[in-house]
């Protein structure tokens, strides 16, 4: 199985912020990157998919890119709802495989 | 709008078995593949199985592999998972979701709003 890891696990910022989160495949996966948005006690909501396409209504702000192993998720001016738990997935190959999250936390 | 409404979760014996279910509007659900992704309290996420838009083809997580079965009735917009077998560790949040299309074919664009399942003595 391909192994996803993010960095940070966790990280505190503050409104306006400009943050960057990254995801590492143990193995190549071209661009077949997905993000996700999780907030506490709902579904996870896509936020990106080919590494940076954004999901129909998603705003602007989010930004993805990278190719292979190395992936990164963008949020350009950081604001209240966008704290949150965020995770990677890869479907370059079976099993599907997500990062083990990555917690934005208000500074 | 797209909904996706997961019901059948609840508490069961380790060796036990639920069927959980997942029923879909606003959209033709027989043109998407689907999904079931779980969440263990506290933890990231797992793919758990997928079906094909026909219900031909079916993939499982090795964790689960001989014990869920998934299955879909197209005529009723449903998506269901029936867990035989249950050890503690399958307690979570099970998820149904549905597969994308084109460049999104491989991730999820929509997801129900999670039934808890526990297995617990």
């Amino acid at each position: 199985d391909i192994q996803m890891t993010q960095s940070p696990s966790s990280l505190s910022a503050s409104v306006g912020d400009r943050v960057t989160i990254t995801c590492r495949a143990s193995q190549g996966i071209s661009n077949y990157l997905a993000w996700f948005q999780q907030k506490p006690g709902k579904a996870p909501k896509s936020l990106i998919y080919a590494t940076s396409r954004l999901q129909s209504g998603v705003p602007s702000k989010f930004s993805g890119s990278g190719s292979g192993t190395d992936f990164t998720l963008t949020i350009s001016s950081l604001q209240p709802e966008d704290f949150a738990t965020y995770y990677c997935q890869q479907y370059n190959s079976y099993p599907p495989t997500f990062g083990q999250g990555t917690k934005v936390e208000i500074k | 709008q797209v909904q996706l409404v997961e019901s059948g979760g609840g508490l069961v014996k380790p060796g036990g078995s639920l069927g959980l279910s997942c029923a879909a509007s606003g959209f033709t659900f027989s043109d998407y593949y689907m999904t079931w992704i779980r969440q263990a309290p506290g933890k990231g996420l797992e793919w758990v199985s997928q079906i094909s838009s026909d219900g031909g083809a079916m993939s499982y997580a090795d964790s689960v592999k001989g014990r869920f079965t998934i299955s879909r009735d197209n005529a009723k917009n449903s998506l269901y998972l029936q867990m035989n077998s249950l050890r503690a560790e399958d307690t979570a949040v099970y998820y149904c979701a549905r597969l994308g299309t084109l460049a999104a074919a491989g991730t999820y664009d929509y997801w129900g709003q999670g039934t808890l399942v526990t297995v617990s003595s």
